[in-house]
């Protein structure tokens, strides 16, 4: 069954550093995603990205943020100056259209990010 | 603004006994619904999802979910818990229209003892 892979399981970072997640959506997919679930809180929405373009983005994806996908297969979220506040899973997930649609969003295993 | 609310943050059965889930939803129209799983340190699962028709929802491992527009609610069955079960359960709404994000309730720990 086609799944969404991301990179790495884990990284710890210090305050400050520069961080990239990488995911591999499901490979029909067209809507991809990342979301955040700090420790012991619920799933956050981020980001959302469809056409090479954010289609929507929540309050918590400001200027330290960005989303990007390189080639026809990763997507990769980047924290340009990371913050202890920002330790947390980050999911990224996908689905074939948009949720608005009543599609379903597949998610990956998590990137688990801590800032020392 | 779309919401959900899941009102208890575990729910304890017995293995073999029947488990609930309850979900409620606060959205503009009717809504699309979702139930997600997570196992512990692992990614979010979908179990199963509403989105028009029939209110009883049919998804993975046995679980089932019964629409109450009334009721604004979506809450999770499974006639027959597993020990395997245990795990975090996710309810979240998703728009209707124009947009693209799932909201999410909190989480409802499930623990299925023997």
């Amino acid at each position: 069954e086609p799944e969404v892979t991301q990179t790495p399981s884990h990284q710890v970072t210090q305050m400050g550093q520069e961080v990239i997640l990488r995911c591999v959506p499901i490979s029909n997919h067209l809507y991809f995603y990342w979301y955040r679930q700090i420790l012991g809180q619920k799933v956050e929405f981020l980001v959302s990205f469809y056409n090479n373009e954010i289609s929507e983005k929540s309050e918590i994806f400001d200027d330290q943020f960005s989303v990007e996908r390189p080639d026809g297969s990763n997507f990769t979220l980047k924290i340009r100056s990371t913050k202890l506040e920002d330790s947390a899973m980050y999911f990224c997930a996908s689905s074939e259209w948009g949720v608005g649609s009543g599609n379903t969003i597949y998610f990956g295993e998590g990137s688990w990010l801590t800032v020392v | 603004a779309q919401s959900v609310a899941q009102p208890e943050d575990q729910v304890n059965v017995a293995e073999g006994n029947p488990l609930t889930v309850k979900c409620t939803y606060s959205v503009s129209g009717n809504p699309y619904l979702f139930w997600y799983v997570q196992y512990p340190n692992r990614g979010l699962q979908f179990l199963l999802k509403y989105i028009t028709g029939d209110n009883l929802v049919k998804g993975s491992y046995g679980f089932e979910a019964e629409f109450n527009k009334s009721q604004t609610s979506f809450h999770l069955k499974k006639p027959s818990a597993l020990v395997s079960d245990s795990a975090l359960y996710f309810c979240a709404v998703g728009p209707k229209a124009a947009g693209n994000k799932l909201t999410f309730g909190g989480g409802t720990r499930v623990l299925v003892k023997p």
